[in-house]
């Protein structure tokens, strides 16, 4: 079984530049998570998904930051204008409904904001 | 929300030793978790622990919820256990800080 993917791995922007990861969730998990781990920090939930549906996005800041997953697959975290605090590691984890408490991680994404 | 301490924040230990890792949390959950990121920054899920005592191998947790800590157990330490053991708590999964674990051959 495949697990979690994410592209890119690593990606250095200037500030106020926008920038795209994508992730696909393990195949048939209905959940979606995205997370952002700054450096010695744990991750924190930006948003969750299940299918196509928003189920929590309390923590996303939302005038930069916009995630999408239309056809309840694969999903893509933008964020329009970066600034230098946005340098972290973009996590993607998928969960299946069955056992929703079991989350499977990507390798992340490094992004660095000059 | 719910703030989430771990203790301590590092520990170093020789291959071979046992040691307790502590996640305390501000309020009362039903959903705690408790995992491991390797040195290369994969993340693993150890347990699900809202409650009660779990075992997998040579880890084992215990969760009081009503004391509202959680305990992470790790005997025989091997190098491999090395990384950043987290705790999250809620259903918006809070994470603590971590505790960085080296293992020493």
């Amino acid at each position: 079984e495949a697990g979690v993917a994410q592209s890119p791995r690593y990606k250095i922007i200037e500030k106020r530049q926008s920038v795209a990861f994508w992730c696909n969730p393990i195949s048939g998990h209905a959940t979606l998570y995205w997370y952002q781990q700054i450096l010695g920090q744990g991750p924190k939930l930006l948003i969750q998904f299940q299918n196509n549906g928003v189920v929590d996005d309390s923590q996303l800041p939302k005038d930069r930051f916009s995630a999408e997953r239309l056809k309840g697959v694969d999903s893509t975290l933008k964020i329009q204008p970066a600034k230098l605090e946005d340098s972290a590691v973009y996590l993607c984890a998928s969960s299946s409904i069955w056992r929703a408490v079991e989350q499977y991680f990507g390798p992340g994404t490094r992004l660095t904001v000059t | 929300g719910i703030q989430v301490e771990q203790s301590p924040p590092d520990l170093i230990l020789q291959e071979g030793a046992n040691s307790t890792l502590r996640c305390n949390f501000s309020d009362s959950v039903n959903n705690l978790q408790w995992f491991h990121q390797n040195p290369w920054g994969q993340l693993i899920n150890l347990f699900y622990i809202p409650s009660g005592t779990k075992q997998n191998g040579r880890l084992s947790a215990t969760t009081v919820a009503t004391e509202r800590y959680s305990l992470l157990y790790i005997s025989s330490s091997q190098t491999t256990d090395s990384g950043v053991y987290f705790c999250a708590v809620g259903n918006d999964m809070r994470f603590g800080a971590g505790t960085r674990l080296t293992v020493k051959p």
